[in-house]
């Protein structure tokens, strides 16, 4: 099974700031999910990568597969941006599709 | 709306009462999961489907059974709920490729 951390587990900033949220997965594999659930609500895919970067409006995200790790910042951050992000990764090997879940990242971002 | 409709948004159970969460999706995806998710933890893959008529166990399935009788629809069973099974459900449906992976709006089950 891959592991995957994710960190900071928790992160507050002011609106307007730079802000990076860092996945490392244990095991090689061929894309990352990021994913966003408000509080309270569904979850949202925002990226799946195999290389490189990728771009969104305000959000990128980046992925070193050698490194196995992957960022997601958002550029100018927003109260509406205050949310879980969620990496993910399939296993190295099997159905490609059962994905494992990082724990994580809690954004608050204040006025 | 396209996507993933999850029935019902919130439900409360007495312990050792049954019953069923309906997962349909209109994109024609080949996979579907249901997911539960814990406060502290990752979502977690409870059973998936790739494909009509089939299932399979995933990393939490004990307590649970699933039935996909048309592509479309994934259904979640609880046959004598526990309050361990107190959790909000998930269920997600991607297409044979891995793109577009799409979740459910989710179920609040509460087990007292």
């Amino acid at each position: 099974k891959n592991e995957v951390e994710q960190s900071p587990q928790n992160l507050t900033a002011q609106e307007g700031e730079f802000i990076t949220i860092n996945c490392s997965y244990s095991v090689g594999i061929s894309a990352l999910h990021w994913l966003q659930q408000h509080p309270g609500g569904g979850i949202v895919s925002l990226f799946m990568l195999s290389s490189g970067k990728k771009k969104h409006g305000r959000l990128i995200a980046t992925i070193n597969i050698q490194e196995k790790h992957s960022s997601l910042h958002i550029t100018a951050s927003h109260p509406r941006d205050s949310a879980v992000y969620i990496c993910a990764v399939p296993p190295a090997t099997g159905t490609a599709s059962k994905l494992t879940f990082g724990t994580g990242t809690r954004l608050q971002v204040t006025l | 709306n396209a996507g993933v409709t999850q029935t019902p948004k919130f439900r409360v159970l007495k312990t050792g009462q049954s019953m069923t969460l309906l997962c349909a999706q209109d994109m024609n995806h080949e996979y579907m999961y249901w997911y539960r998710q814990d406060p502290g933890m990752g979502l977690r893959l409870i059973h998936y489907s790739v494909g009509e008529g089939t299932t399979a166990k995933g990393e939490v399935p004990d307590g649970y059974n699933v039935s996909r009788l048309k592509k479309q629809n994934f259904l979640l069973g609880l046959e004598s709920a526990a309050p361990s099974q107190t959790s909000v459900y998930f269920c997600a449906s991607s297409d044979r490729v891995n793109y577009g992976y799409t979740f459910g709006s989710g179920t609040r089950l509460t087990v007292v």
